[in-house]
């Protein structure tokens, strides 16, 4: 089975240009997160999905970033306009939940994540 | 608020020897989950462990052993007989929803260099 596939894998782009990063989870999963990991900050959360509805972004650095997913099997992350400081690792996962607090027990599966480098 | 911290930074051993991995977690909430991930050079987070609040028993996998101890809100990952194929940035994480419905909360990482 493919797991979470994520595109690009490598981004080099201008400060100031718009970036799109994208992500497929794994079929049947109805949970889709994204993470951006810098040596500073580490691995953090930005956003996540449930069953294609935006449930917490608190996690949004400011309003240059932005998430969609206009359905179970695509999401979008879009920085507008990029800045040096954007430049990190982006990870996409996706978990299936079996719902209730007892039953939410299914470990999240990575992308191999998008490498995005801003000039 | 959860917080998870893994004072280790980086850790240097030479092969076959054991070695332990520290976590530390915060959370007000009663009913939590923990994680052990891996990240090798290649970038990629590997998916170890979760073991839930309930559940204080240890757990063994092969080389890897897992100690929950809640009374020290302490959930530390040891390598028996390590090997250089082991040498990567490890990740303990926490979430109060098992992990498949809530974000993850991520410390901070220990590289792990096992030296041949």
């Amino acid at each position: 089975d493919a797991g979470v596939i994520q595109s690009p894998r490598h981004e080099v782009t201008e400060m100031g240009q718009e970036v799109t990063l994208r992500c497929k989870p794994i079929s049947g999963h109805d949970y889709l997160f994204w993470y951006r990991q810098t040596m500073m900050r580490g691995l953090e959360l930005l956003i996540y999905f449930n069953n294609n509805v935006p449930i917490d972004d608190s996690g949004m650095p400011e309003d240059r970033f932005s998430a969609k997913m206009p359905n179970a099997s695509f999401s979008t992350l879009k920085i507008q306009p990029s800045e040096p400081r954007d430049s990190a690792v982006y990870f996409c996962a996706s978990s299936l939940s079996r719902g209730g607090r007892e039953g939410s027990y299914n470990e999240q599966f990575f992308g191999p994540g998008t490498r995005l480098t801003v000039l | 608020a959860q917080k998870v911290t893994q004072a280790q930074t980086e850790i240097s051993v030479v092969e076959k020897e054991d070695v332990t991995l520290d976590c530390v977690y915060e959370t007000r909430d009663t009913t939590y989950y923990l994680f052990w991930y891996k990240q090798p050079p290649s970038g990629e987070l590997v998916f170890l462990i979760r073991r839930n609040s309930f559940d204080e028993q240890n757990e063994i996998s092969g080389r890897y052993s897992w100690n929950f101890q809640k009374s020290t809100s302490s959930f530390n990952f040891t390598i028996t007989a390590s090997q250089v194929v082991d040498s990567a940035v490890y990740f303990c994480a926490l979430s109060v929803l098992g992990g498949g419905a809530d974000g993850l909360t991520f410390g901070k990482g220990t590289h792990l260099i096992i030296q041949p």
